[in-house]
């Protein structure tokens, strides 16, 4: 039982360039959340699906795409990677809603150069 | 936006003691509240979810208790060891929303 898995775990980009972050879970959940997090920010919520087949804006979606490719998988894409995105990128999912428990990824560190 | 804040945001405690920080949120509109523990180079591991007034939780060392008439929680760690250094989140989540808000965390570090 993995758990939360999220690929790469570090990656470096040029700005403009474009890149897709992978989360799976084996849990069954309902519910999955990718967040960032910056120094003296805590965690924000980029994107979250509630459920297989929906997917929601977070506090700070600019510059993201999402995709609920089904129940296991999330993915986070970044169409032109700009410098204001280097940050470390949590994955999360919860039983079924924000209400529940949230188990999180190791994550992945992205500089943007 | 909803704002969660958490105090202080770091403390340093002689192992041995005992600490206790907090979480400030708006009470109106309150449905959840979490804890997490976030050790370095590490992903969050959830502590408690709290939702009713006046609970409290437990967890070996760890307790944590919720106001949500006056909009705040405490996390207690007694009998501190170095093992318990990490920063601590809480998160919000209020009625109607779909999506936690964290607090920037208390990161604590335990002396030897």
């Amino acid at each position: 039982n993995a758990g939360v898995t999220q690929t790469p775990k570090f990656q470096v980009l040029k700005t403009g360039q474009s890149m897709t972050l992978q989360c799976a879970q084996d849990m069954n959940h309902n519910s999955m959340y990718w967040y960032r997090q910056d120094p003296g920010m805590g965690l924000r919520l980029i994107y979250y699906s509630a459920s297989e087949g929906t997917t929601d804006k977070g506090e700070v979606p600019n510059g993201y795409n999402v995709s609920r490719l089904n129940k296991r998988e999330f993915s986070l894409r970044l169409e032109s990677a700009a410098p204001s995105q280097t940050s470390v990128y949590f994955c999360a999912s919860s039983d079924w809603g924000a209400q529940e428990t949230q188990y999180f990824g190791p994550g992945t560190r992205l500089l943007v150069l | 936006i909803l704002n969660v804040e958490q105090s202080p945001q770091s403390l340093h405690v002689q192992e041995g003691d005992s600490t206790n920080f907090t979480c400030s949120f708006p009470s109106s509109n309150f449905y959840a509240l979490h804890w997490y523990r976030w050790e370095t180079a590490k992903s969050p591991e959830a502590l408690f979810v709290m939702t009713l007034n006046g609970d409290e939780k437990k967890k070996g060392r760890i307790s944590a208790t919720l106001n949500t008439k006056e909009g705040y929680s405490y996390l207690y760690i007694k009998g501190s060891q170095p093992e318990d250094s990490a920063t601590y989140l809480c998160a919000c989540l209020s009625w109607g929303a779909q999506k936690l808000v964290f607090g920037q965390g208390t990161r604590l570090t335990i002396n030897p």
